[in-house]
């Protein structure tokens, strides 16, 4: 298995206050991505990394901004947190055009 | 942009059964990946196959690029490929569009 590992795995917090999620890789992956997934939606992607400092928004990047500072952690910050953004969110790693490897995920509750 | 989509929505098997999945995508694409979901959420991807056809064990996948559709074959069903199947293409650089899965579940 990919080394790949998120924090928190769950998480409740109140509608306005801002969350940051990790995602932490061991395999010296040079993309990184964010998806969210909610029933209906499948998964879609909010925001990927192709290197350090480098980032590119996705389908559903509204609300959301990015870090890399590393090439090992790429967080997902959610400035001021709405129920809309109630999901789970993965994390992945690896080209679209190879294989892609997901992280184990992030349950999100916002009230 | 490029819509994928995926039947059935459902399928409910009896162990031992073979099953055939279809992913269906509105445009031309360079890049499709089968992914598998178990009941615990963990993701595994299973194939990329942009086109033609590959095997690992009892699970193929068949893409046929040309016609936009792609095959995802489940032979000998176990109670451990219950989950939801999921197909994704590529649109544009770095970005994939999921569909909407294929829940599975193999009854014993």
């Amino acid at each position: 298995d990919a080394g790949i590992t998120q924090s928190p795995r769950h998480k409740v917090t109140e509608t306005g206050t801002p969350v940051t999620l990790r995602c932490h890789q061991t395999e010296n992956h040079r993309y990184m991505y964010w998806y969210r997934q909610d029933p209906g939606h499948g998964l879609r992607l909010i925001h990927y990394s192709y290197g350090v400092k480098d980032t590119d928004k996705g389908e559903v990047s509204d609300g959301y901004s990015v870090s890399r500072s590393k090439t090992e952690d790429f967080l997902l910050t959610l400035e001021s947190a709405t129920s809309s953004q109630t999901s789970v969110y993965f994390c992945a790693i690896g080209r679209v055009q190879e294989t892609q490897y997901f992280g184990p995920g992030t349950r999100l509750l916002v009230l | 942009g490029i819509q994928v989509e995926q039947s059935p929505p459902d399928l409910i098997l009896q162990e031992g059964a073979n099953s055939t999945l279809r992913c269906n995508f509105s445009d031309s694409v360079n890049n499709l990946q089968w992914f598998h979901q178990n009941p615990w959420g963990q993701l595994i991807n299973l194939f990329y196959i942009p086109s033609g056809t590959k095997q690992n064990g009892r699970l193929s996948a068949t893409t046929v690029a040309t016609e936009r559709y792609s095959l995802l074959y489940i032979s000998s069903s176990q109670t451990t490929d219950s989950g939801v199947y999921f197909c994704a293409v590529e649109q544009g650089a770095q970005k994939l569009v999921f569909g909407q899965g294929t829940r599975l579940t193999i009854n014993p």
